[in-house]
């Protein structure tokens, strides 16, 4: 079974611009999440979807935003890009259910804001 | 609140056992895990554990939960210097997907 995969590995932007990554998840898998990792924050939560409806959201500001489709693959999105947004970015993918939810993470991207 | 310490390096030698600790402040917390996170790698699960079990042991990996001081460790039996890398413990609550991160123990094992 394919794992988690995330698209594009790596990323160069500048700042102001925009910029879209995706995720597939495992087949079979409904619920996405979407977790940022900087050195500074370590590990922070972006969003959860789950049949295409954000369920969870953490603290960022409205310049980061998601959305997922039918096939339960995940897009984020990042608009007016600034240098502090250069982190590597983590999907993970796990099974409907809440009670369990154990989740499985992708290689991530790496996005670079010059 | 919600947050989850642990201490940032670890360094053993080839074949001893490593312990990697890890505290959390959320006594709702349902399952708490265990990932290693390779060099230019995402994260890798390597076992979760119950909040209503002490104990639970996979090959040469032991968790121990201790719920009342909210105390998590891992212990790798015969550490190679494969292990070495930065292992996170995360919890979850039962509000939802939420994974709340430790900053990360880096494992160096020494030959």
């Amino acid at each position: 079974k394919a794992g988690v995969t995330q698209t594009p590995r790596y990323l160069i932007k500048t700042r102001g611009q925009q910029v879209t990554l995706s995720c597939s998840p495992i087949s079979g898998h409904r619920s996405v999440s979407w977790y940022q990792q900087t050195p500074g924050q370590g590990l922070q939560f972006l969003f959860e979807y789950f049949s295409e409806t954000q369920r969870n959201k953490g603290n960022f500001p409205g310049r980061f935003s998601g959305r997922q489709f039918s096939n339960s693959r995940s897009e984020m999105n990042v608009s007016t890009l600034e240098l502090g947004d250069s982190a590597l970015y983590l999907c993970a993918s796990s099974l409907a259910g809440v009670t369990k939810n154990i989740q499985y993470f992708g290689a991530g991207t790496r996005l670079s804001v010059l | 609140g919600e947050d989850v310490e642990q201490s940032l390096f670890l360094s053993v030698r080839e074949g001893d056992s490593s312990v990697i600790n890890c505290t959390y402040t959320d006594s709702s917390s349902t399952y708490l895990y265990w990932y290693k996170q390779e060099p230019g790698a995402g994260l890798q699960l390597l076992t979760y554990i119950f909040s209503n079990m002490d104990m639970k042991q996979d090959q040469r990996l032991t968790v121990l939960l201790n719920k009342k001081d909210k105390h998590l460790s891992l212990r790798i039996a015969d550490t190679q210097t494969g292990d070495s890398a930065i292992y996170f413990c995360a919890e979850r609550n039962n509000q939802g997907g939420k994974l709340i991160f430790g900053q990360g123990t880096e494992l160096s094992v020494k030959p």
